[in-house]
C-alpha cells in the first residue's frame, strides 16, 4: 500500500526555523517526483516545492530563499527544512507524490506548523 | 502565475441530485486540470486527472469535462460521503489551485 505520513510540524517563533519529514512506504521516493503542498487555517491549497527524480528542485516564489526540499533515498524520506518562519507560513504542509507533469496523488495525512510568538 | 477560479463558492444539493462544479483558468491549460475532494480534517484526494480521467478507485459518478480555459466537474447523483469541498488544479504550469467550492446538504 503506498503511504506518506508526515512528522515535525509545531509551534515556532517568527524567524525560526523546522525541518518537515515525509516517511513513505510502497514506492521508492527517489524514483518520483515529490511534492509539498501547503494549506493555512480554513484557507485553499497553495503548492510549495518539488524535487524531481533527477534531483531537480523548485519552489513557490513565496518560500524560494527560505525553504529547501531534499530526500533521504536510504530511508526513503522526503524533508522539507524551513528557514526565516513568517506567520504567513502557518498552515497544515502536506507531502505527496507528484504524478509527471504535477498533479498530486497520493497525499500524506499533513502536519500542523504554527508560527507565532 | 495563472489564476483558477472556482463557482459557485457553496453549492447546496440534496441527496441524489446532480451537481456541477465550474473552474475557470486565467489563461489557456490545455486538459492539465485536475480535481481534488477534501473532507474536512483529510488530506485532499484525487479525483480527475488530464480534465476527464478518473483516477483509481473515483466512482463513476464522478466526471470531469472542459479544455482550455472552461472545466467542470459533475456529480451524477450525489451520495452522502460526496458532501465535501472540491478544488480544481492545473499544471500547465507551476501548480495552482482554485479557492474550492462547499458541496452541502440542501
Amino acid at each position: 500500500e503506498v503511504q506518506l505520513v508526515e512528522t515535525g510540524g509545531g509551534l515556532i517563533q517568527p524567524g525560526g526555523s523546522l525541518r518537515l519529514s515525509c516517511a513513505a512506504s510502497g514506492f521508492t521516493v527517489s524514483s518520483n517526483y515529490m511534492s509539498w503542498v501547503r494549506q493555512a487555517p480554513g484557507k485553499g491549497l497553495e503548492w510549495v516545492s518539488v524535487i524531481y527524480s533527477g534531483g531537480s528542485t523548485y519552489y513557490a516564489d513565496s518560500v524560494k530563499g527560505r525553504f529547501t526540499i531534499s530526500r533521504d533515498n536510504s530511508k526513503n524520506t522526503l524533508y522539507l527544512q524551513m528557514n526565516s518562519l513568517r506567520a504567513e507560513d502557518t498552515a497544515v504542509y502536506y507531502c505527496a507524490r507528484t504524478q509527471i507533469p504535477n498533479w498530486f496523488d497520493p497525499w500524506g495525512q499533513g502536519t500542523l506548523v504554527t508560527v507565532s510568538s | 502565475e495563472i489564476v483558477m477560479t472556482q463557482s459557485p463558492a457553496t453549492l447546496s444539493v440534496s441527496p441524489g441530485e446532480r451537481a456541477t462544479l465550474s473552474c475557470r483558468a486565467s489563461q489557456s491549460v490545455s486538459s492539465n486540470l485536475a480535481w481534488y475532494q477534501q473532507k474536512p480534517g483529510q488530506a485532499p484526494r484525487l479525483l480527475i486527472y488530464g480534465a476527464s480521467t478518473r483516477a483509481t478507485g473515483i466512482p463513476a459518478r464522478f466526471s470531469g469535462s472542459g479544455s482550455g480555459t472552461e472545466f467542470t466537474l459533475t456529480i451524477s447523483s450525489l451520495q452522502s460521503e460526496d458532501f465535501a469541498v472540491y478544488y480544481c488544479q492545473q499544471y500547465n504550469n507551476w501548480p495552482t489551485f482554485g479557492q474550492g467550492t462547499k458541496v452541502e446538504i440542501k
